[in-house]
């Protein structure tokens, strides 16, 4: 079953509104988080990796105060994208390593498809 | 930087056919390679991986072999079949580790059709 998940799956908002958007570990604990967005038949591009306790680590490009990310607990990571706008529109997408499993897997969320009107 | 370069697709198969899709990368040092599977509707999940030189990765009768002369690691397998219908992202990791960093590839698109 889903070691990941994300909620929404999908939402659809007005210009110049925020969003949430939340990524839970199920049944480990994550340290690390990363986030990343995926256009239309493109390739995922890693946006951050988001730290519990710490300050997220952003990409070059990345904008940290339009695309806010929480890592309040050892099992969620949220990514707020505020003010959005159309060009906003993607597919988010989280992923976690798990700690008890083999080294170099990360398991995925299945994705929030945001819609920014 | 990293880079991972994948065929153009999408693919178009027919069922019990051959499938290769190519992969190549860009790494400095010596990277862990990975295949991703996303089938419709679902998250991403590991199909294989292999951690070093010649190592050859397989799962679902999918295969991978690490090609460091020809940094290379094309996917295969001998027979598809129809709910091997999915996108397919090649991807790097280029340190050891969960917590490494994962650069992917476009993706690529495969229909088998009965």
């Amino acid at each position: 079953g889903a070691v990941v998940s994300q909620h929404p799956s999908r939402v659809i908002c007005k210009s110049g509104t925020s969003v949430k958007i939340e990524c839970r570990s199920l049944d480990f604990q994550a340290t690390t988080m990363f986030w990343y967005r995926q256009f239309p038949k493109q390739s995922l591009m890693l946006m951050a990796t988001s730290n519990e306790g710490s300050k997220a680590t952003y990409e070059q490009g990345v904008e940290k105060d339009k695309f806010l990310i929480n890592h309040a607990s050892l099992t969620l990571s949220t990514l707020t994208v505020t003010s959005a706008h159309p060009e906003d529109s993607s597919f988010y997408i989280c992923s976690a390593p798990r700690p008890s499993g083999p080294t170099d897997t990360q398991y995925f969320g299945p994705g929030t498809r945001l819609t920014v009107l | 930087g990293d880079s991972v370069t994948q065929m153009e697709g999408p693919v178009t198969l027919s069922e019990e056919a051959f499938l290769t899709i190519n992969c190549t990368y860009t790494a400095t040092g010596y990277p862990s390679l990975f295949w991703y599977v996303q089938y419709p509707g679902e998250g991403l999940q590991l199909l294989l991986k292999a951690t070093k030189a010649d190592d050859k990765g397989s799962n679902k009768g999918f295969e991978a072999t690490y090609r460091k002369e020809t940094t290379s690691f094309h996917l295969e397998k001998g027979s598809v079949q129809v709910s091997d219908s999915a996108v397919y992202f090649c991807a790097l990791s280029g340190a050891s580790g969960a917590n490494s960093k994962l650069t992917f590839g476009k993706g690529i698109t495969l229909s088998v059709r009965p």
